[in-house]
């Protein structure tokens, strides 16, 4: 089993929609989350980065963490052609080194 | 202004060839980080640099040899290329190890 799983996708939907990015882990001590994007031919850029449970909110995106189901989420509310890009969680706990990244899921939004 | 520049973008070369792809950062960070993405976009660490030290070594062959002259700069010199090197890799900077990643825009490697 992978530490961190990820629906791989495409998912595709239509402008307007909202969307929700979901990933699974195994390990407990995984206390910060992040969101990346990347667009094709281009490295990932940071979108949401949070500590812990709860959520958090940046314009159109929202992160959302549950520690006790170990699942994080990332809503996208109104979505635009722009947002196709692939997302990528990844996560990390104090003391340990490495980011750990998901597979990423595509995300397709057509006009 | 670019954050973290990588240089080459593309690079295609012949199996047995030696080359080197070059990261510099100007964010001001103490960490830098080579990863690997392959075809299925998974992104996978191979090195993490704090401060000019090689702090990870993720069971990377040999042939692959990172570098760091100062802690803005760090490059990966990859001797005998091999088909299974062809990948997309991926300089990153931070200023720890709980603090975001800032990527470069990769390096595209297809070695033929």
């Amino acid at each position: 089993q992978k530490e961190v799983e990820q629906d791989p996708g495409p998912l595709s939907v239509p402008e307007g929609a909202i969307v929700s990015l979901n990933c699974t882990y195994s390990n407990s001590a995984f206390q910060y989350f992040m969101w990346y994007r990347q667009y094709s031919r281009k490295g990932p850029e940071l979108l949401m980065y949070t500590y812990s449970s709860g959520n958090k909110e940046d314009g159109r995106f929202t992160a959302q963490v549950d520690k006790s189901s170990k699942y994080i989420s990332l809503f996208i509310r109104d979505s635009q052609p722009s947002d196709s890009a692939t997302y990528l969680c990844a996560m990390i706990y104090t003391g340990f080194q490495k980011l750990v990244f998901g597979t990423g899921t595509r995300l397709l939004v057509s006009p | 202004d670019t954050a973290v520049s990588q240089t080459p973008k593309y690079l295609v070369t012949q199996m047995g060839n030696d080359k080197s792809i070059k990261c510099e950062q100007n964010l001001g960070h103490d960490t830098m980080y080579w990863y690997k993405q392959d075809s299925k976009k998974f992104l996978k660490i191979m090195f993490s640099y704090n401060n000019k030290e090689l702090i990870i070594n993720e069971t990377v062959p040999n042939r692959f040899s990172p570098k760091s002259p100062d802690k803005a700069h760090l490059n990966l010199h990859i001797n005998s290329l091999e088909l299974g090197d062809s990948a997309v890799y991926f300089c990153a900077s931070s200023s720890g190890y709980n603090s975001p990643l800032h990527f470069g825009n990769g390096t595209r490697l297809t070695v033929t």
